[in-house]
């Protein structure tokens, strides 16, 4: 067990539908990324936030957001939901600069 | 642009057939190389962290080292547990703290 748990595991829903997906990082850690993973691309970076703000950005599109709340959880927003949005969506956190990243086991999105 | 290139794809060995995996990149200012196991419907479990040319780390039956080009994971009489898909990422200078991933090698380890 990581330490870092994702909400829902599953998510079904249909083309132009927004979701939100929500992460609680390990206790401690204040950093918190999160990943896109689908079979052509493998795992890409799409976003950073550090106790609350925006630290980095990757090859996230203009219809999804991010946010990190005080109480360190994370929550990811995806709107205008095409099909080729369907992947996993991991999150991870961090306790520091060059720390290891860890993973929660994913929401997997599935857009009919 | 960073660059991660793992090989091969997919690997089958036999229950203690010792093997390495490879993963070549390209970076700006080497931060870190990382090392993970993925099973299926799981998310990335950390093994290791490299961080400087030659730098070796051992975990039971694996094995990384690390040059400026490339690393290998070194699995040494691996067992049917063993079995999963291993992704390399590095971090550089240039992108923040993000990972960026290889496209990993499966890996199945028969009796």
């Amino acid at each position: 067990d990581s330490g870092v748990t994702q909400t829902p595991k599953h998510l079904i829903t249909a083309t132009g539908q927004r979701v939100t997906l929500r992460c609680s990082p390990r206790s401690g850690d204040l950093s918190v990324y999160w990943y896109q993973q689908s079979l052509d691309q493998g795992l890409q970076f799409l976003i950073q936030y550090y106790n609350g703000e925006e630290r980095a950005k990757g090859n996230i599109l203009e219809r999804f957001s991010a946010q990190q709340f005080p109480d360190l959880h994370s929550e990811l927003n995806l709107s205008s939901l095409e099909l080729g949005d369907s992947a996993l969506y991991f999150c991870a956190s961090s306790g520091g600069v060059n720390q290891p990243q860890h993973f929660g086991d994913g929401t997997r999105l599935s857009i009919l | 642009e960073d660059q991660v290139t793992q090989s091969p794809e997919a690997l089958r060995l036999q229950e203690g057939e010792s093997s390495s995996l490879n993963c070549s990149y390209t970076v700006s200012g080497l931060r870190g190389l990382f090392w993970y196991r993925q099973d299926p419907g799981k998310g990335p479990e950390f093994l290791f962290t490299l961080y400087s040319a030659g730098e070796e780390k051992e975990k039971e039956r694996l094995k990384a080292t690390l040059t400026k080009k490339e690393s290998f994971l070194h699995i040494t009489a691996p067992k049917p547990e063993d079995s999963a898909t291993y992704l390399c990422a590095v971090q550089g200078s240039n992108s923040g703290y993000a990972l960026n991933f290889g496209k990993g090698t499966s890996l199945l380890v028969t009796p």
